[in-house]
Protein backbone atom coordinates (compact mmCIF):
# COMPACT_ATOMS: atom_id res chain seq x y z
CA UNK A 1 0.00 0.00 0.00
CA UNK A 2 1.18 3.52 -0.94
CA UNK A 3 -0.03 4.95 2.42
CA UNK A 4 -2.35 8.04 2.89
CA UNK A 5 -1.26 10.22 -0.30
CA UNK A 6 -1.07 14.07 -0.07
CA UNK A 7 -1.20 16.71 -2.73
CA UNK A 8 0.66 19.14 -3.40
CA UNK A 9 3.98 18.83 -1.06
CA UNK A 10 4.24 22.35 -0.99
CA UNK A 11 2.01 25.19 -1.53
CA UNK A 12 3.22 29.08 -2.06
CA UNK A 13 0.12 31.19 -2.24
CA UNK A 14 -0.93 35.01 -2.00
CA UNK A 15 -3.28 36.13 0.42
CA UNK A 16 -6.90 36.70 -1.32
CA UNK A 17 -6.47 33.07 -3.53
CA UNK A 18 -8.33 29.85 -3.34
CA UNK A 19 -5.83 26.96 -1.94
CA UNK A 20 -7.25 23.07 -2.46
CA UNK A 21 -5.13 20.74 -0.51
CA UNK A 22 -5.58 16.93 -1.85
CA UNK A 23 -5.89 13.41 -0.31
CA UNK A 24 -6.13 10.36 -0.83
CA UNK A 25 -7.01 7.61 2.16
CA UNK A 26 -5.57 3.77 2.68
CA UNK A 27 -8.03 1.61 1.40
CA UNK A 28 -10.53 0.08 3.07
CA UNK A 29 -10.19 3.41 5.98
CA UNK A 30 -13.26 4.34 6.78
CA UNK A 31 -12.07 7.20 8.75
CA UNK A 32 -10.11 10.49 7.46
CA UNK A 33 -9.14 13.06 9.12
CA UNK A 34 -7.71 16.58 8.27
CA UNK A 35 -4.95 18.00 10.97
CA UNK A 36 -3.31 21.24 10.81
CA UNK A 37 0.30 21.74 12.41
CA UNK A 38 1.86 25.26 13.69
CA UNK A 39 4.32 26.07 16.06
CA UNK A 40 2.26 28.21 18.18
CA UNK A 41 -1.41 25.44 17.84
CA UNK A 42 0.98 22.29 17.62
CA UNK A 43 -1.78 19.30 15.99
CA UNK A 44 -5.16 20.65 15.58
CA UNK A 45 -8.28 18.69 14.35
CA UNK A 46 -10.00 20.47 11.72
CA UNK A 47 -12.57 17.57 10.68
CA UNK A 48 -13.16 14.02 10.15
CA UNK A 49 -15.19 11.97 7.90
CA UNK A 50 -16.49 8.74 8.50
CA UNK A 51 -17.85 6.80 5.34
CA UNK A 52 -17.09 10.07 3.17
CA UNK A 53 -19.72 11.83 5.29
CA UNK A 54 -18.66 14.71 7.64
CA UNK A 55 -19.04 14.06 11.53
CA UNK A 56 -17.45 16.70 13.23
CA UNK A 57 -16.10 19.54 11.80
CA UNK A 58 -16.38 21.71 15.33
CA UNK A 59 -11.89 22.50 14.57
CA UNK A 60 -12.65 24.29 11.25
CA UNK A 61 -11.41 27.75 12.24
CA UNK A 62 -13.85 29.32 9.99
CA UNK A 63 -16.32 29.36 7.36
CA UNK A 64 -13.42 30.22 4.83
CA UNK A 65 -12.63 26.71 4.71
CA UNK A 66 -14.78 23.99 3.37
CA UNK A 67 -13.80 19.60 3.49
CA UNK A 68 -15.41 17.44 0.54
CA UNK A 69 -15.20 13.82 0.36
CA UNK A 70 -16.84 13.03 -3.07
CA UNK A 71 -16.02 9.50 -2.59
CA UNK A 72 -13.57 6.99 -0.23
CA UNK A 73 -10.39 7.29 -2.35
CA UNK A 74 -10.15 11.16 -2.18
CA UNK A 75 -11.07 14.14 0.07
CA UNK A 76 -10.17 17.78 -0.37
CA UNK A 77 -9.75 20.41 2.14
CA UNK A 78 -10.21 24.46 0.38
CA UNK A 79 -9.38 27.61 1.54
CA UNK A 80 -11.32 30.71 0.69
CA UNK A 81 -9.92 33.38 0.38
CA UNK A 82 -6.17 32.21 1.79
CA UNK A 83 -4.87 34.78 4.57
CA UNK A 84 -0.90 34.84 6.31
CA UNK A 85 -2.44 33.13 9.65
CA UNK A 86 -3.10 30.45 7.21
CA UNK A 87 0.66 29.76 7.24
CA UNK A 88 0.78 25.86 8.58
CA UNK A 89 1.37 22.21 7.04
CA UNK A 90 -1.60 20.29 6.71
CA UNK A 91 -1.80 16.45 7.50
CA UNK A 92 -4.14 14.51 6.40
CA UNK A 93 -4.94 10.71 8.08
CA UNK A 94 -6.97 7.94 7.54
CA UNK A 95 -7.82 5.25 9.97
CA UNK A 96 -10.25 2.06 10.11
CA UNK A 97 -11.53 3.09 13.66
CA UNK A 98 -12.16 6.66 15.47
CA UNK A 99 -10.46 5.39 18.40
CA UNK A 100 -7.35 4.32 16.42
CA UNK A 101 -6.83 0.71 17.38
CA UNK A 102 -4.28 0.51 14.70
CA UNK A 103 -3.34 4.27 14.78
CA UNK A 104 -4.26 7.12 12.22
CA UNK A 105 -1.92 6.67 9.25
CA UNK A 106 -0.39 9.99 8.48
CA UNK A 107 -0.11 11.45 5.17
CA UNK A 108 3.42 13.33 4.05
CA UNK A 109 1.51 16.47 4.48
CA UNK A 110 1.02 20.02 2.48
CA UNK A 111 3.38 22.74 3.70
CA UNK A 112 1.22 25.94 3.00
CA UNK A 113 2.67 29.22 2.64
CA UNK A 114 -0.11 32.25 2.10
CA UNK A 115 2.39 35.47 1.70
CA UNK B 1 -8.92 22.34 25.08
CA UNK B 2 -8.71 19.01 25.96
CA UNK B 3 -5.06 19.33 24.43
CA UNK B 4 -2.71 17.01 26.61
CA UNK B 5 0.95 18.50 28.03
CA UNK B 6 4.31 16.80 27.25
CA UNK B 7 7.61 17.53 29.36
CA UNK B 8 9.73 17.94 28.43
CA UNK B 9 9.36 20.06 25.18
CA UNK B 10 13.19 19.30 24.32
CA UNK B 11 15.39 16.35 25.45
CA UNK B 12 19.02 16.29 24.06
CA UNK B 13 21.01 12.57 25.09
CA UNK B 14 23.61 11.32 23.81
CA UNK B 15 23.18 7.71 21.73
CA UNK B 16 22.90 4.65 24.12
CA UNK B 17 21.43 6.48 26.69
CA UNK B 18 17.62 5.72 27.69
CA UNK B 19 14.91 8.93 27.13
CA UNK B 20 12.02 9.53 28.84
CA UNK B 21 8.79 11.30 27.63
CA UNK B 22 5.94 12.38 29.91
CA UNK B 23 2.00 12.94 28.66
CA UNK B 24 -0.76 13.82 30.81
CA UNK B 25 -4.60 13.98 29.58
CA UNK B 26 -7.61 15.57 30.77
CA UNK B 27 -10.26 13.21 31.18
CA UNK B 28 -11.26 9.86 30.83
CA UNK B 29 -9.77 7.74 27.97
CA UNK B 30 -10.47 4.73 25.63
CA UNK B 31 -6.52 4.40 25.05
CA UNK B 32 -3.27 6.31 24.71
CA UNK B 33 -0.85 6.32 21.80
CA UNK B 34 2.53 7.50 20.86
CA UNK B 35 3.65 9.05 17.67
CA UNK B 36 6.92 9.40 16.03
CA UNK B 37 7.76 12.63 13.83
CA UNK B 38 10.16 13.42 11.53
CA UNK B 39 11.45 16.52 10.31
CA UNK B 40 9.39 17.64 7.08
CA UNK B 41 7.57 14.28 7.47
CA UNK B 42 4.13 12.73 8.95
CA UNK B 43 3.57 11.23 12.18
CA UNK B 44 4.14 7.54 12.72
CA UNK B 45 2.11 5.45 14.88
CA UNK B 46 4.42 3.86 17.68
CA UNK B 47 2.43 2.60 20.29
CA UNK B 48 -1.12 2.13 22.01
CA UNK B 49 -1.95 1.83 25.31
CA UNK B 50 -5.65 1.13 26.17
CA UNK B 51 -7.37 2.57 29.73
CA UNK B 52 -7.10 -0.77 31.30
CA UNK B 53 -3.18 -1.73 30.56
CA UNK B 54 -0.52 -0.20 33.09
CA UNK B 55 2.83 -1.52 30.82
CA UNK B 56 3.31 -2.20 26.88
CA UNK B 57 6.24 -2.99 25.25
CA UNK B 58 7.59 -3.10 21.98
CA UNK B 59 11.09 -3.59 20.96
CA UNK B 60 12.76 -0.27 22.63
CA UNK B 61 10.13 1.53 23.50
CA UNK B 62 7.99 1.08 26.92
CA UNK B 63 4.86 2.84 27.69
CA UNK B 64 3.10 3.21 31.13
CA UNK B 65 -0.37 4.57 32.05
CA UNK B 66 -1.30 5.77 35.38
CA UNK B 67 -4.86 6.61 34.76
CA UNK B 68 -5.16 7.76 38.65
CA UNK B 69 -2.73 10.47 37.90
CA UNK B 70 -4.27 10.67 34.06
CA UNK B 71 -0.33 10.60 32.62
CA UNK B 72 1.58 8.69 30.48
CA UNK B 73 5.48 8.00 29.85
CA UNK B 74 7.05 6.77 27.19
CA UNK B 75 10.53 5.08 27.73
CA UNK B 76 13.04 4.89 24.30
CA UNK B 77 16.08 2.54 25.68
CA UNK B 78 19.38 2.44 24.67
CA UNK B 79 19.05 5.83 22.10
CA UNK B 80 20.21 6.06 18.70
CA UNK B 81 20.64 8.87 16.74
CA UNK B 82 18.18 8.08 14.41
CA UNK B 83 15.86 8.42 16.78
CA UNK B 84 15.99 11.64 16.82
CA UNK B 85 12.62 13.26 15.76
CA UNK B 86 9.39 15.27 17.72
CA UNK B 87 7.58 12.36 19.73
CA UNK B 88 3.78 12.86 20.16
CA UNK B 89 0.94 11.18 22.41
CA UNK B 90 -2.66 10.89 21.50
CA UNK B 91 -5.57 10.77 23.71
CA UNK B 92 -8.80 8.83 22.49
CA UNK B 93 -11.15 10.74 25.52
CA UNK B 94 -14.84 8.97 25.69
CA UNK B 95 -16.08 12.34 26.05
CA UNK B 96 -14.97 13.38 22.26
CA UNK B 97 -16.65 10.49 20.78
CA UNK B 98 -12.98 8.68 20.56
CA UNK B 99 -11.00 11.13 18.26
CA UNK B 100 -7.54 11.72 18.70
CA UNK B 101 -6.60 14.70 20.84
CA UNK B 102 -2.44 15.12 20.29
CA UNK B 103 -0.55 16.65 22.54
CA UNK B 104 2.31 19.67 22.12
CA UNK B 105 5.00 17.31 21.57
CA UNK B 106 8.77 16.38 22.77
CA UNK B 107 11.78 16.97 20.22
CA UNK B 108 14.49 14.46 21.13
CA UNK B 109 17.94 15.19 20.04
CA UNK B 110 20.35 12.21 20.35
CA UNK B 111 23.78 12.65 19.65
CA UNK B 112 26.28 10.18 18.26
Amino acid sequence: DAGVIQSPRHEVTEMGQEVTLRCKPISGHDYLFWYRQTMMRGLELLIYFNNNVPIDDSGMPEDRFSAKMPNASFSTLKIQPSEPRDSAVYFCASSKELQGAYGYTFGSGTRLTVV
Amino acid sequence: SQQGEEDPQALSIQEGENATMNCSYKTSINNLQWYRQNSGRGLVHLILIRSNEREKHSGRLRVTLDTSKKSSSLLITASRAADTASYFCASSYYNQGGKLIFGQGTELSVKP
